[in-house]
């Protein structure tokens, strides 16, 4: 069954730094989603993105973060200058279409900032 | 914004015992989904609901779409040691609108 990839599995990074995270999405699907989950929390959305564009963000998706499809088939997200409280699991997630349909998550990269 | 309270926070039971946990909010949503979590992994996909009172299965698990549109349940049957894990409900409140999760079950079955 195709799924969502995620690389790293986990990124350690000094405070400040910038920070790249990569998925590879479900090759037919076409909405992208990033997710953020800090330790014993609740998954927390942080934007979606459709036809080259952010679709819709929350409020955690400041400036520090952004998110591109650097070709046809990685989609990421970059934390500019990191802080100790980006720490968390990130998770990318895919669908077909947008509204209802089920998103697909991939098994997220451990943020550690120190 | 919306929010999704799940009980209870965690279960511990017995292999071969049923399970239900369930997920409420004050607002009405059109979608509930049902992932579960294994530590270190992504949240999978076990079961989505679209209509309201909507009943469906996928194995030993069934959940419910409300009909007030503003709960669901899930519904775990003979527990086995393999269903261990945290089990998120997730909803939209509108058509295009993100996913929004609950806080989570922490199942625990004591074989």
């Amino acid at each position: 069954e195709p799924e969502v990839t995620q690389t790293p599995s986990h990124q350690v990074t000094q405070m400040g730094q910038e920070v790249i995270l990569r998925c590879v999405p479900i090759s037919n699907h076409l909405y992208f989603y990033w997710y953020r989950q800090i330790l014993g929390q609740k998954v927390e959305f942080l934007v979606s993105f459709y036809n080259n564009e952010i679709s819709e963000k929350s409020e955690i998706f400041d400036d520090q973060f952004s998110v591109e499809r650097p070709d046809g088939s990685n989609f990421t997200l970059k934390i500019r200058s990191t802080k100790l409280e980006d720490s968390a699991m990130y998770f990318c997630a895919s669908s077909v279409s947008a509204g209802n349909q089920p998103q697909h998550f991939g098994d997220g990269t451990r943020l550690s900032i120190l | 914004g919306q929010q999704l309270n799940q009980s209870p926070q965690s279960m511990f039971i017995q292999e071969g015992e049923d399970v239900s946990m369930n997920c409420t909010s004050s607002s009405i949503f059109n979608t509930w989904l049902w992932y579960k979590q294994d530590p270190g992994e992504g949240p999978v996909l076990l079961i989505a609901l679209y209509k309201a009172g909507e009943l469906t299965s996928n194995g030993r698990l069934t959940a419910q779409f409300g009909i007030t549109r503003k709960d669901s349940f899930l519904n775990i049957s003979a527990s086995i040691p393999s269903d261990v894990g945290i089990y998120f409900c997730a909803g939209h409140y509108s058509g295009n609108t993100p996913l929004v999760f609950g806080k989570g079950t922490r199942l625990s079955v004591i074989a």
